[in-house]
Order: structure tokens, then C-alpha cells, then sequence
């Protein structure tokens, strides 16, 4: 089974700060990958899908980037409500892998 | 507007059965494929099961084969995940997703809490 590994698991930033979140595969999976924004008590939302696609209504200051086994998630400006849970996913038509997830804190 | 709305999640005995319900509109349910994912309280989240959109293909993740049976009723565009043999450590909120363009879920239900506990 593929793993997906992601760094930091914790981030403290402040706001206009540029954020990178990181996520390793532990084999290649092309642009199979998505990122999705968690806050507390809510469904998942979807960000960023095909590694570097962004999902519609999805503000441009987030970005995703990479392929094969490592990827990135940069948002350029960091805004209040950008403060939540980060998870990194490889999908294909066969399983779903999540990463174990970034906390973005506020400084 | 596509919405997702779970239902039947509640406290069962370990061992005991539950079966939840997704029921949607706004979209074209017979052809889009439909997963379940869920998060054990304080931690990441975790895919459970899917159900392809045109053949109905399932597929398990191996922590729930052979216990859950996710399924569909197309006349009613609702999912369905029947849960049996239920143990502690399927406690989780357990939300349904809708496959999006990208290939990955771009719609989420708000979630139904199961706590598996005697």
C-alpha cells in the first residue's frame, strides 16, 4: 500500500506569512494527489486536486505543486481564515490514501 | 446546489449493526461515484468504501472488508453503508463524499457521529 507522509504535523505562522505544507509518497503516484482544508466540527473541503489544479471557488492564494513522490502546498499570504487542518491524498480508481494531516496555528 | 445529508449514526454495542444513510440531490447521482470517509474523534481522516458511479463497482478499505457493504438505491439518490460486526475502533463521524470532475471528492455531507461502545 502507498503511504503518505507529511511535514510538519504542526505549523505555527502568522497572518500574511507564506505557508508550505509538504506530502512524500512512499512510491510514485504521477499527479494523483489532492489537498483538502479541515476546521473544527466541519466536513473536509476541497482545495487543490491533480497535484496543481485548482478546485473551483478555491481562493488563488493557494497552490499546489509536484509529482511522483513529493508534493507541496503553498499559501502565499495567510489570511485569519486559513487557520485549520491541512490533509494531503493520493486518490486512484483502486484505493485513497490521506496524509496524517498539518495544524496551522496562529503565531 | 448539490447537497449531502447523512443520517442513522448513533451509540451501538460492540459487535452490534448500524446502517447509515446519504441521501443527495443537485446532481446526477446514477453516474457519479460516491464514497464514504471517516474520522475517529481527535484524529486524521480515513477512507471506507466506494462505490463506482456507471457499473457500481465497490471497492473496501481492508480495515472494514467483509464487515461493511456500501450499496445505492438510484430512484431514491441516496447511499447506503451497512455496518456489522461493529468494534471500538469504528467509532468515528463517518461522512459520504461525491466523486468531482477531478476525480476526487469535491462534495461533502456534514457528518454522522457512530459510537460503538457498551
Amino acid at each position: 500500500d502507498i503511504q503518505m507522509t507529511q511535514s510538519p504535523s504542526t505549523l505555527s505562522a502568522s497572518v500574511g506569512d507564506r505557508v508550505t505544507i509538504t506530502c512524500r509518497a512512499s512510491q510514485s503516484i504521477s499527479n494523483w494527489l489532492a489537498w483538502f482544508q479541515q476546521k473544527p466540527g466541519k466536513a473536509p473541503k476541497l482545495l487543490i486536486y491533480k497535484a496543481s489544479s485548482l478546485e473551483s471557488g478555491v481562493p488563488s492564494r493557494f497552490s499546489g505543486s509536484g509529482s511522483g513522490t513529493e508534493f507541496t502546498l503553498t499559501i502565499s499570504s495567510l489570511q485569519p481564515d486559513d487557520f485549520a487542518t491541512y490533509y494531503c491524498q493520493h486518490y486512484n480508481s483502486d484505493s485513497n490514501t490521506f496524509g496524517q494531516g498539518t495544524k496551522v496555528e496562529i503565531k | 446546489e448539490v447537497h449531502l445529508l447523512e443520517s442513522g449514526g448513533g451509540l451501538v454495542q460492540p459487535g452490534g449493526s448500524l446502517r447509515l444513510s446519504c441521501t443527495t440531490s443537485g446532481f446526477i447521482f446514477s453516474t457519479n461515484a460516491m464514497s464514504w470517509v471517516r474520522q475517529a474523534p481527535g484524529k486524521g481522516l480515513e477512507w471506507v468504501s466506494a462505490i463506482g458511479g456507471g457499473d457500481g463497482r465497490t471497492l473496501y478499505a481492508d480495515s472494514v472488508k467483509g464487515r461493511f457493504t456500501i450499496s445505492r438505491d438510484v430512484s431514491k439518490s441516496t447511499l447506503y453503508l451497512q455496518m456489522n460486526s461493529l468494534r471500538a475502533e469504528d467509532t468515528a463521524v463517518y461522512y459520504c463524499a461525491k466523486d468531482g470532475a477531478g476525480g476526487t471528492w469535491d462534495y461533502w455531507g456534514q457528518g454522522t457521529l457512530v459510537t460503538v461502545s457498551s
